[in-house]
């Protein structure tokens, strides 16, 4: 079936580093890729995303990059701060379908103050 | 942002009990949504999706006689767990596509299942 992989899994850095996640899809007709910061016992929230038509989207500290022809994406975090901790989910639609995600294991990412 | 509720955020049953959660979206009309179930420290797996006036679309693996959906309208899904067992306990969540506007997924709260 169609996969998402993400890593790495738990990612730690000082305060004011860069961070960067990475994910793979298998599925060539998936068009959409959101990300998702999740903070402990809370609800997803949508921080990021980006379009096959696209090669890269920033927002403020935040930005995603996607290489199509490798069906790679990641997210790079500029500038960490303690509040940027928590985990974070990469996800792909299943065919062109943007509600219907296909969704990584998650990064836990620590920032250090 | 727009807002989907999921209530409750915490329920405790008895073993054998069913329990209803319900997830609305307050401010967009939602044809589709989704039911996720995660496990602690895990992502979130997809259980079924759920759309309004039509049957529920279920993953493979997952009872649709255990986990009940209803999507009466445009802004309410429901998921019915039935028989509750304690291999049932887990955070459900729910969301919902903002189609008409943008198709982005905006999530519930979640509900913290836990079965005696």
């Amino acid at each position: 079936g169609e996969n998402v992989e993400q890593h790495p899994s738990t990612l730690s850095v000082q305060e004011g580093d860069s961070a960067v996640i990475k994910c793979t899809y298998s599925d060539s007709a998936s068009n959409y890729f959101p990300w998702y910061k999740q903070e402990l016992g809370k609800r997803p929230q949508l921080i990021i995303d980006i379009r096959s038509n696209v090669g890269e989207k920033k927002d403020q500290r935040i930005a995603v990059t996607l290489n199509k022809t490798a069906k790679h994406f990641s997210l790079h975090i500029t500038e960490t701060q303690p509040e940027d901790s928590a985990v974070y989910f990469c996800a792909a639609s299943i065919g062109g379908s943007q509600g219907n995600l296909i969704f990584g294991k998650g990064t836990k990412l620590s920032v250090k103050p | 942002g727009a807002v989907v509720s999921q209530h409750p955020s915490w329920v405790i049953c008895k073993s054998g009990t069913s329990v209803k959660i319900e997830c609305r979206s307050l401010d967009f009309q939602a044809t589709t949504m989704f039911w996720y179930r995660q496990f602690p420290k895990q992502s979130l797996m997809l259980m079924a999706t759920s759309n309004e006036g039509s049957k529920a679309t279920y993953e493979q693996g997952v009872e649709k006689d255990k986990f009940l959906i209803n999507h009466a309208s445009l802004t309410l899904s429901t998921l019915t767990v039935t028989s509750a067992h304690p291999e049932d306990s887990s955070f459900y969540i729910c969301s919902a596509s903002r189609e008409q506007i943008d198709e982005k997924l905006f999530f519930g709260s979640g509900t913290q299942l836990s079965v005696l």
